[in-house]
């Protein structure tokens, strides 16, 4: 089984609107952590938003908040107002602490362009 | 702080040759990952390592590719007699010490594999 879900390959939002990219992952150890990162054009990989499993609140950092839904499995990224350099390619991760350290799952993204 | 650092960014090798990949984690960081990312896909996980030990290799390719992290000098990822289905980009990560599930992985701009 996939250990993360985007089923999303590709969306477009007007600018100024709020986006939900959608996320979902498998795995049966209680201690995990979930991430988004944005992937430009130009390749490199940025840190967007954390969320741990034993968080009780959604995480947020400014336009990015994460709707957590533990019970589905679900850790859908929010993005408001969106700007036109938000177009990008975005990964959902997971971290599982394993006996060996930690490992991260990625999925295979969703192409994000905003629309001025 | 310098961030995670790869070098080169691009290197083009034909059939054959061997290529080295170089990562440089964040100061303070002793926790290295390579991912792989093929065209149009997320990120693979192949290896983790620690200053002189290979943690987890579940994810590399069983024969041509290597990993060391050694105690002094960047961690080397080398790929023996490349082949066309070996262009990627390959990243690297690095992470703290005490590495958790709610750590986060920074990431080096990647280096942009092209086997002719």
């Amino acid at each position: 089984a996939q250990k993360i879900t985007q089923t999303q390959p590709g969306m477009f939002v007007q600018e100024k609107e709020a986006v939900t990219l959608d996320c979902t992952y498998d795995t049966s150890d209680p201690s995990y952590g979930l991430f988004w990162y944005k992937q430009p054009s130009s390749g490199e990989m940025i840190f967007l938003i954390y969320q741990g499993s034993y968080d009780q609140q959604n995480a947020t950092e400014g336009r990015y908040s994460l709707n957590f839904q533990k019970a589905r499995k679900s850790a859908n990224l929010v993005i408001s107002a969106s700007q036109l350099g938000d177009s990008a390619m975005y990964f959902c991760a997971m971290r599982e602490l394993t006996n060996t350290g930690n490992q991260f799952y990625f999925g295979t993204g969703t192409s994000l362009t905003v629309i001025p | 702080n310098a961030g995670v650092m790869q070098n080169p960014r691009h290197l083009v090798r034909r059939r054959g040759q061997e290529a080295r990949l170089r990562c440089s984690p964040m100061k303070g960081h002793s926790h290295v990952y390579w991912y792989r990312q093929l065209p149009e896909e997320g990120l693979k996980f192949m290896v983790y390592l620690q200053k002189e030990n290979i943690i987890d290799e579940s994810g590399m390719p069983k024969e041509r590719f290597s990993a060391e992290f050694p105690k002094e000098g960047p961690s080397i990822l080398r790929i023996q007699q490349v082949v066309r289905g070996d262009s990627a980009a390959y990243f690297c990560a690095s992470s703290p010490l005490l590495a958790g599930a709610d750590n986060e992985q920074f990431f080096g701009p990647g280096t942009r594999l092209t086997v002719l």
